[in-house]
């Protein structure tokens, strides 16, 4: 069973560049969230994506956006990048979306540096 | 809002001490809770994880139970290893039909010496 996987693992963008995070989910699971982790921090979430559809959303401006595939896995885009954009980018997949109690497996990851 | 607090790091433990992490969180409803473990450069993996109040969520040693009445999650471990060296996050999670989006505490960094 292949767990989550993300890439890339590090990237380096200046201010106001763009940029696209990827994330295949576990096996199995229709269910994708996003999380940003500043260093030394808990991670925030920036939405959730449930079979394509968003289904959730946290405390993040509109130049936050994803996409979910047919294939489940997802992308995260962030526009207009600023100096505070830098941080971990954490994906996590769960097998159904619909239960608080679900585990959520993580991926390991894309560290993210503005200059 | 929802929110959880922990204890804050770092704490340092000689090889085989007990280890205690404190964890409370403020939520409506009936929350679950989880702790996540990061190991340096690494995601995050679950460690344990409780649904209800009064469930023992236990993993590699290490135990929390759910207590609805002082609204605590706090990890526990017996006798630490060198290994268990890592960032602990405790988290709930209180969105049932609507999937469960995570909240974590800050983060408590473990540092174990031989």
């Amino acid at each position: 069973e292949t767990g989550v996987t993300q890439s890339p693992t590090h990237l380096i963008k200046t201010r106001g560049q763009q940029v696209t995070l990827r994330c295949s989910s576990q096996s199995g699971h229709n269910t994708v969230s996003w999380y940003q982790q500043a260093l030394g921090q808990g991670p925030q979430f920036i939405f959730q994506y449930y079979r394509e559809e968003e289904n959730g959303r946290g405390n993040f401006p509109p130049r936050f956006s994803g996409l979910q595939f047919p294939n489940y896995s997802s992308e995260l885009n962030v526009n207009a990048l600023e100096l505070d954009d830098s941080a971990l980018y954490l994906c996590a997949s769960s097998p159904s979306g619909d239960r608080a109690s679900e585990t959520q497996y993580f991926g390991p990851g894309t560290r993210l540096l503005v200059l | 809002g929802n929110s959880v607090t922990q204890m804050e790091g770092p704490v340092t433990l000689s090889e085989e001490a007990f280890l205690t992490i404190n964890c409370t969180y403020t939520a409506t409803g009936y929350p679950s809770l989880f702790w996540y473990v990061q190991y340096p450069g690494e995601g995050l993996q679950l460690l344990l994880k409780a649904t209800k109040a009064d469930d023992k969520g236990s993993n590699k040693g290490f135990e929390a139970t759910y207590r609805k009445e002082t609204t605590s999650f706090h990890l526990e471990k017996g006798s630490v290893q060198v290994s268990d060296s890592a960032v602990y996050f405790c988290a709930l999670s209180d969105r049932d039909n609507q999937g469960g989006k995570l909240i974590f505490g800050q983060g408590t960094e473990l540092s174990v010496k031989p």
